[in-house]
């Protein structure tokens, strides 16, 4: 069974720092271009941040560049995402997805992340 | 980065209604659109692919259409379960931009 799991949210004060995981399993992980997409509360989805098919390239946000980096561990079939600086604006649920070459199929159940002092 | 423009943002409908959701690219995104249905508190799901390829699983009642830089969700007889928030997604060119969502509510 395909499957993301998200971790490594919960509540830190601005200008603090997070480190999301994204564990993946029951696909060759290493072979699929990933994003992390967020989601304020009652607001619409955002893409933030992805590794392009190769995983030589990143991509950013213009709300997330130079705050936050995205890397992954293929032998640890794990996507990470460093959220540094972080903003009040930063306070949504992140998700994981695994992205194909029209559309991102499979997604995670997402972990809150809560800007707040 | 090229915008999407969903319309309507909101839509009040009955079950067995035909509904038709639009979704406006700021430049031409060919056929690289995705369509996606979240209900609350879960993540989304993928319902169509490449403007028009019904992803397996998904009820027949929904298709997709359009190319370039308009396009539409249509559902042919809204269902119960269908009453959900929908959003389009261009994978042309990065940022992966979404449009800004239609919630569907039941009239």
């Amino acid at each position: 069974e395909v499957q993301l799991v998200e971790s490594g949210g919960g509540l830190v004060q601005p200008g603090g720092s997070l480190r999301l995981s994204c564990a993946a399993s029951g696909f060759t992980f290493s072979n699929y271009a990933m994003s992390w997409v967020r989601q304020a509360p009652g607001k619409g989805l955002e893409w933030i941040s992805g590794f392009s098919g190769s995983g030589d390239n990143t991509f950013y946000a213009d709300s997330v560049k130079g705050r936050f980096t995205i890397s992954r561990d293929n032998s640890k079939n794990t996507l990470y995402l460093q959220m540094n600086n972080l903003r009040a604006e930063d306070t949504a649920m992140y998700y994981c997805a695994t992205k194909s070459r029209y559309y991102f199929d499979c997604w995670g159940q997402g972990t809150l992340v809560t800007v707040s002092s | 980065d090229i915008q999407l423009t969903q319309s309507p943002s909101f839509l009040s409908a009955s079950v067995g209604d035909r509904v038709t959701i639009t979704c406006r690219a700021s430049q031409g995104v060919t056929s690289y659109l995705a369509w996606y249905q979240q209900k609350a508190g879960k993540a989304p799901k993928l319902l169509i692919s490449a403007a028009s390829t019904l992803q397996s699983g998904v009820p027949s009642r929904f298709s997709g259409s359009g190319s370039g830089t308009e396009f539409t969700l249509t559902i042919s007889s809204l269902q119960p379960d269908d009453f959900a928030t929908y959003y389009c997604q261009q994978l042309k060119s990065y940022s992966l931009t979404f449009g800004g969502g239609t919630k569907v509510e039941i009239k």
